[in-house]
């Protein structure tokens, strides 16, 4: 069974700070897909970024950075210089490649506050 | 681009009743999914779709329907609505199976069954 654990609940920061958001997962498979969400308060859900099992490399996109360790099952996510747009809840969540379920993390809120 | 629409956007249900939620989907997307997030919570797989006339259960099926007689089309059919099924309902779509294309989500259908 596939799992995804996002250990941090709330986050509170001050606008410029950076803010790590963590996420472990758990799998059986070798073929998987690791996925980053935000749901900011207008609830809507938005893609960030999609990451393979076979591409351990990192990843930047402006301010946004990720962190995948097969080694630890993490695929951490960075803001730099945080704004208070970036106050959402974000979800981690994990596909295996054998199977057609998305299991989602429970989510991490994130405030910045200016 | 409509992408993924979801009707009604909110709906207050008495116990017992029994509705459906709309979700179609301009994409001529293969894949569609049905999703619920509780408060505070990530969300759970209800039920999902590769194509016409083919469905399947996910992680939280029981209380739900589902049909798809077309590729665009995908609604969710509560029977007999109950206290435990207020949630907030997410429809998605993918081109192909999970994981090797992100999913576009619906706005979410904040249903509350009193």
């Amino acid at each position: 069974a596939q799992k995804v654990t996002q250990a941090q609940t709330e986050i509170s920061v001050v606008e410029k700070e950076d803010v790590t958001l963590d996420c472990v997962y758990e799998t059986r498979d070798t073929t998987y897909y690791l996925f980053w969400y935000k749901q900011p308060p207008s609830g809507e859900l938005v893609f960030l970024i999609r990451r393979n099992s076979f591409d351990e490399q990192n990843e930047i996109s402006g301010r946004y950075s990720w962190n995948f360790q097969k080694s630890t099952s993490s695929f951490n996510f960075t803001i730099t210089a945080s704004q208070v747009v970036d106050s959402a809840v974000y979800f981690c969540a994990l596909s295996e490649a054998s199977g057609s379920r998305l299991t989602f993390g429970e989510g991490t809120q994130l405030t910045v506050n200016p | 681009n409509a992408g993924v629409t979801q009707t009604p956007k909110f709906r207050i249900l008495k116990i017992g009743q029994s509705m459906t939620l709309q979700c179609t989907q301009d994409m001529n997307h293969n894949y569609m999914y049905w999703y619920r997030q509780d408060p505070g919570m990530g969300l759970k797989l209800i039920y999902y779709s590769v194509g016409a006339g083919i469905t399947d259960k996910g992680e939280v099926p029981n209380g739900y329907n589902v049909s798809r007689s077309t590729t665009e089309d995908f609604p969710l059919r509560l029977e007999l609505a109950a206290p435990s099924q207020t949630s907030v309902y997410f429809c998605a779509s993918s081109y192909s199976k999970q994981g090797a294309q992100p999913q576009h989500f619906g706005d979410g259908t904040r249903l509350s069954i009193l």
